[in-house]
């Protein structure tokens, strides 16, 4: 069965750090993965999807950046953090498109 | 990026008491409507897939409702028990993209 890691679950980080959260798919070939951000008081936006390695599509300008270095591996990272970084960051899959899968999250406090 | 919308923002009902809420969203660029549970600490739950216009999905005490002519889905919970609390998110698939709303928090009084 196909199941999807992600970590760490929570994260305090200084302003002005570097931030690195992973995101690993298994049971499964080629899936779309997703990064996913939940501000406080919002909804959950989404922030970086890909259909296959190294092809990544962003939805909104940010301090953030993702990668995809093997099929099943999806990476967030900053170079910098800013407060309004902080958040619950959740990264999904799916196979066909047809339902998406979430991971337990990541609460992400830039201090 | 799409414009998905729910209402209301939080709910609080008593224990028995049946109740709904409203996803809203661009009825362009339609694939599925999905609708899923949150709950605090925990991986968002998949509940309904929805694709075809005047769609009726139920599952046990909850059932949801589409119109992608008009561009809403409705979910309904009879009867509330305080396990149904939970935040209920709705998503717009496009594609490959999911695009959620920002959820109805449904809290049910004992």
């Amino acid at each position: 069965s196909q199941t999807i890691h992600q970590w760490p679950a929570t994260l305090v980080q200084p302003v002005g750090s570097p931030l690195s959260l992973e995101c690993t798919v298994e049971g499964t070939s080629n899936p779309n993965l997703y990064w996913y951000r939940q501000a406080a008081g919002r909804g959950l936006q989404l922030l970086f999807y890909s259909v296959g390695i190294g092809q990544i599509s962003s939805e909104v300008p940010q301090n953030l950046s993702a990668s995809r270095p093997q099929d099943r591996q999806f990476i967030l990272s900053s170079k910098k953090l800013l407060l309004s970084d902080s958040g619950f960051y959740l990264c999904a899959w799916t196979l066909g498109g047809i339902e998406a899968f979430f991971g337990q999250g990541t609460r992400l406090t830039v201090v | 990026i799409l414009n998905v919308e729910q209402s209301p923002q939080s709910l609080h009902v008593q224990e028995g008491d049946s109740t709904n809420f409203t996803c809203s969203f661009p009825s362009s660029n339609f694939y599925a409507l999905h609708w899923y549970r949150w709950e605090t600490a925990k991986s968002p739950e998949a509940l309904f897939v929805m694709t075809l216009n005047g769609d009726e999905k139920k599952k046990g005490r909850i059932s949801a409702t589409l119109n992608t002519k008009e561009g809403y889905s409705y979910l309904y919970i009879k009867g509330s028990q305080p396990e149904d609390s939970a935040t209920y998110l709705c998503a717009l698939r496009t594609g490959n993209q999911f695009y959620f709303g920002t959820g109805t928090s449904l809290t049910v009084i004992p």
